[in-house]
């Protein structure tokens, strides 16, 4: 199994720019969730989706939207770009509710 | 959700037995409590979860007080490579998908 993959794994965009950041799991899980973490910081959560075809917020959702059509994969939409977005972006999978969840390596995301 | 509080850094020398407080003095009764390890540049990684009473596997155990209001993430005889933040989360088997990270504990090994 390849666990958790994101790509890419180092972004550079404009202000005003949109791009979607992918995420895919091989272990049919159907918990997911995307994260961001600022330097210096803990992760914080963005979008979070229980299954295929729902989808809800978490902590800081402004700026980002989700979509989870498949039970594999879980893109995250960077709408705008703006400077306050540059982060790096982890998306994680759980196989239950209670569960561990698995982290992608991570994609590091720089708007200027 | 609850909140927890962790300090924000230890130190410890090669060798050592490292324990690591979590406060979570709101804990609902179905929340579990979970540790994770991120190293730099690396996504979180798993360590231990547990309900009660204490949890053991093969890298770490886990102390919880009857009251469940703090748990204790004991790392034995930790070594250089064990450099890195640790997350205590407490939450539901409701709530797990929707979990927030701290600022972690950043523990740092010399030699």
């Amino acid at each position: 199994n390849a666990g958790v993959t994101q790509t890419p794994k180092f972004q550079v965009l404009k202000t005003g720019q949109s791009m979607t950041l992918q995420c895919a799991q091989d272990m049919n899980h159907e918990y997911m969730s995307w994260y961001r973490q600022d330097p210096g910081m803990g992760l914080r959560l963005i979008h979070y989706s229980v299954g295929a075809g729902i989808t809800d917020q978490g902590e800081v959702p402004n700026g980002y939207n989700v979509s989870r059509s498949t039970t594999e994969d879980f893109p995250l939409r960077l709408l705008s770009a703006a400077p306050s977005q540059t982060s790096v972006y982890f998306c994680a999978s759980s196989g239950d509710r209670g569960g561990e969840q698995y982290f992608g390596p991570g994609t590091r995301l720089t708007v200027t | 959700l609850a909140k927890t509080t962790q300090p924000i850094s230890m130190d410890s020398y090669e060798g050592q037995e490292v324990n690591i407080t979590c406060s979570h003095n709101n804990i609902a009764t179905n929340d579990y409590i979970t540790w994770y390890q991120q190293f730099p540049s690396q996504g979180p990684r798993f360590i231990i979860q547990g309900y009660k009473t204490k949890v053991t596997n093969e890298v770490a155990s886990l102390f919880i007080p009857a009251d469940r209001k703090s748990s204790t993430l004991s790392l034995p005889r930790v070594s250089l490579s064990d450099t890195a933040v640790y997350y205590c989360l407490v939450g539901s088997t409701g709530t797990a998908s929707k979990l927030t990270f701290g600022t972690g504990t950043r523990l740092q090994v010399t030699l």
